[in-house]
């Protein structure tokens, strides 16, 4: 069964500085990886996918890697800013049973 | 930990028909519910948002009148997809949330394929 982790849960960090944030994944066996940004009561906002055969995306200050075979992602923000705070999940869509599978999420807060 | 379910997780039907995805929420009360559409090769796209007793609310380009969504009680949501294409087939999935609490948390997804 696919595990989707992510490390840390929380993460505060000061305004301007650049971040990772990361996440892992049990069953390589995957179609593609993704990260989403969550605001408080909202639902999700797509911000970048990753397929299985592509080691990385950018998204003008972000930037996704893929490591398949060590079942890792990072999520690069360069430049916080304060509306960079919310919570991002990643999210892995898995071959066989073809279900997604959401980490936990790690919450950003950016302090102005 | 809360969980919420998806019915069916796969499901064939032809074009014309109707066929209804349920959403349930199994140990919480989820006042308002997530509808997500994906298609292959794509991001995970809202569809709408539905909060319990009350209409939806849908995303721009997305057809009410054919995809009905119920959230007729604190643990159930369903999404109607009406007079269905093949243009629909792709992967829908849901989440829900309690009132309380910023948490969300999500279904495993319901494959369509429109035949």
């Amino acid at each position: 069964k696919q595990e989707v982790t992510q490390i840390p849960a929380a993460l505060s960090v000061p305004e301007g500085e650049n971040l990772v944030l990361n996440c892992s994944f049990t069953d390589s066996a995957i179609y593609n990886l993704q990260w989403f940004r969550q605001d408080p009561g909202k639902g999700l906002t797509s911000l970048l996918l990753i397929q299985s055969s592509q080691r990385e995306q950018t998204s003008g200050r972000l930037n996704a890697s893929l490591d398949k075979s060590s079942g890792r992602s990072t999520l690069y923000i360069a430049a916080s800013q304060p509306g960079d705070s919310a919570t991002y999940l990643c999210a892995v869509l898995s071959f066989g049973n073809e279900k997604l599978t959401f980490g936990t999420g790690t919450r950003l807060t950016i302090i102005p | 930990g809360a969980v919420v379910s998806q019915h069916p997780s796969r499901v064939i039907c032809k074009s014309g028909t109707s066929v209804k995805i349920e959403c349930r929420s199994l140990d919480f009360q989820a006042t308002t519910m997530f509808w997500y559409r994906q298609f292959p090769k794509q991001s995970l796209m809202l569809m709408a948002t539905s909060n319990e007793g009350s209409k939806a609310t849908y995303e721009q380009g997305v057809e009410k009148d054919k995809f009905l969504i119920n959230h007729a009680s604190l643990t159930l949501s369903t999404l109607t997809v009406t007079s269905a294409h093949p243009e629909d087939s792709s992967f829908y999935i849901c989440s829900a949330k309690t009132g309380s609490g910023n948490t969300i948390y999500f279904g495993e997804g319901s494959w369509l394929t429109v035949v």
